[in-house]
């Protein structure tokens, strides 16, 4: 089975500010990456796939990078809605996910 | 609109069973497929399984074959997850989701809760 492992697992940034969470892979998972935002009470949503590809609708703050084992995701001019637990997924080899990382704001 | 509605919350005992569901709408059953995925308190997601409506296909997570069991009611698009057995550590949000064309979990449901307690 692949392992994700995720970091942080928390980190606090002020408004308009910059963070990056990060996603290590137990092997090659071949840019098969997906990052989520998770709101209490609600279902996540998929932010990016294919390690950089944003959803339709999803601001151009988000990003993704990355190949074989390392990803990275960052947001960029950090709003208060952004406020959340943010989680990869690796779906090259069945599925699996990142511990999450859970954002506050300063 | 894609829409994915999940059955309301469930309090059962312990060594119990529970049927959750998910019925969805706007957009063609049979070509995306529909994922489980469990979320303990204050852990992380976990994979539980995938069906494909399309030709029934279904893979486990091998450390959920034995608990839960997928299936699907093709005539009134929706998705059923069974778990068996059930202990305090199957207590938990559980979450369906489709997949999308390059197989990354799309759109979600609101989530169901489980609670296991005598």
């Amino acid at each position: 089975d692949i392992q994700m492992t995720q970091s942080p697992s928390s980190l606090s940034a002020s408004l308009g500010g910059k963070v990056t969470i990060t996603c290590k892979a137990s092997q090659d998972i071949n840019k098969y990456i997906a990052w989520y935002q998770h709101k209490p009470g609600k279902g996540p949503r998929l932010l990016i796939h294919y390690t950089s590809t944003l959803q339709p609708g999803i601001p151009s703050r988000f990003s993704g990078s990355g190949s074989g084992r390392d990803y990275s995701f960052s947001i960029n001019n950090l709003e208060p809605e952004d406020i959340a637990t943010y989680s990869c997924l690796q779906y090259d080899n069945l599925y699996t996910f990142g511990g999450g990382t859970k954002l506050e704001i300063k | 609109e894609v829409q994915l509605q999940q059955s309301g919350p469930e309090l059962v005992k312990p060594g119990a069973s529970v049927k959750i569901s998910c019925k969805t709408a706007g957009y063609t059953f049979t070509e995306n497929t529909m994922h489980w995925v469990k979320q303990s308190h204050g852990k992380s997601l976990e994979w539980i399984g995938g069906f494909n409506p399309d030709n029934g296909g279904i893979i486990y997570n091998q450390k959920f074959k034995g608990t839960a069991t997928l299936t699907v009611d093709k005539s009134s698009n929706t998705a059923y997850m069974d778990l068996r057995s059930l202990t305090s550590e199957d207590s938990a949000v559980y979450y369906c989701a489709i997949g999308n064309w390059d197989g990354a979990m799309d759109y979600w449901g609101q989530g169901t809760s489980v609670t296991v307690s005598s």
